[in-house]
């Protein structure tokens, strides 16, 4: 149980281009959702909150326009990452939190993450 | 910032105990102390996670001292798959009551044949 799912696991892209990715709960319901983005041999950073049927919060310094957040049920959230450029390029990974956890029980779930490049 | 520190690196010899330090000296008394994994190039896993008592599951034990300064992930017997970058994590209360993860550096662990 408690799986989460991101599609597409890779994707490449010319720069300028807007890009979708995806991310479910697959057996179990997320009222919120985190954005992660992760570069080579470096940590995860998160990138936002995403909470079921209102806006997300941003971390400082990630720009809400061109990493747009929609989570617009309880089980998909989704990240477009707009006008991509090179720097963009990263691996972005999604978690969702159980609904109804216990307090003190384990409630965030990763996804497998998904590779972008943008060239 | 992250609120936790750990070494770099380690080793360990398979089938041996892997033992993995982690300080957070200033965690505050509601904040839970998690551990992911994490393959290269695939999503974190996790591990275990405990607040002040110490924790043990089918993966791993955490050991958490009694001023919840600092705790010790411990891999029983770990075995080549466990080579992995590991994650001491404070979990956080932030805006809006939602509560994250505040990620550290991680120690790559390696294990050895």
């Amino acid at each position: 149980g408690a799986v989460v799912s991101q599609h597409p696991s890779r994707v490449i892209c010319k720069s300028g281009t807007s890009v979708k990715i995806e991310c479910r709960s697959l057996d179990f319901q997320a009222t919120t959702m985190f954005w992660y983005r992760q570069f080579p041999k470096q940590s995860l950073m998160l990138m936002a909150t995403s909470n079921e049927g209102s806006k997300a919060t941003y971390e400082q310094g990630v720009e809400k326009d061109k990493f747009l957040i929609n989570h617009a049920s309880l089980t998909l959230s989704t990240l477009t990452v707009t006008s991509a450029h090179p720097e963009d390029s990263s691996f972005y990974i999604c978690s969702a939190n159980l609904a109804g956890a216990p307090q003190g029980g384990h409630e965030q779930f990763f996804g497998p993450g998904t590779r972008l490049t943008v060239l | 910032d992250a609120k936790t520190t750990q070494p770099p690196s380690m080793d360990c010899a398979e089938g041996r105990a892997a033992n993995l330090p982690c300080n957070h000296s200033t965690i505050s008394g509601n904040e839970y102390v998690y551990w992911y994994r994490q393959i290269h190039s695939q999503g974190p896993q996790y591990i275990i996670h405990g607040l002040k008592n110490n924790e043990t599951n089918e993966m791993a034990s955490l050991i958490i001292t009694e001023d919840r300064k600092s705790s010790t992930l411990i891999l029983p017997h770990a075995t080549l798959r466990d080579t992995a970058v590991y994650y001491c994590i404070v979990r956080v209360v932030g805006a809006g009551n939602n509560r994250k993860l505040i990620w550290g550096l991680g120690t790559s662990l390696a294990v050895n044949p």
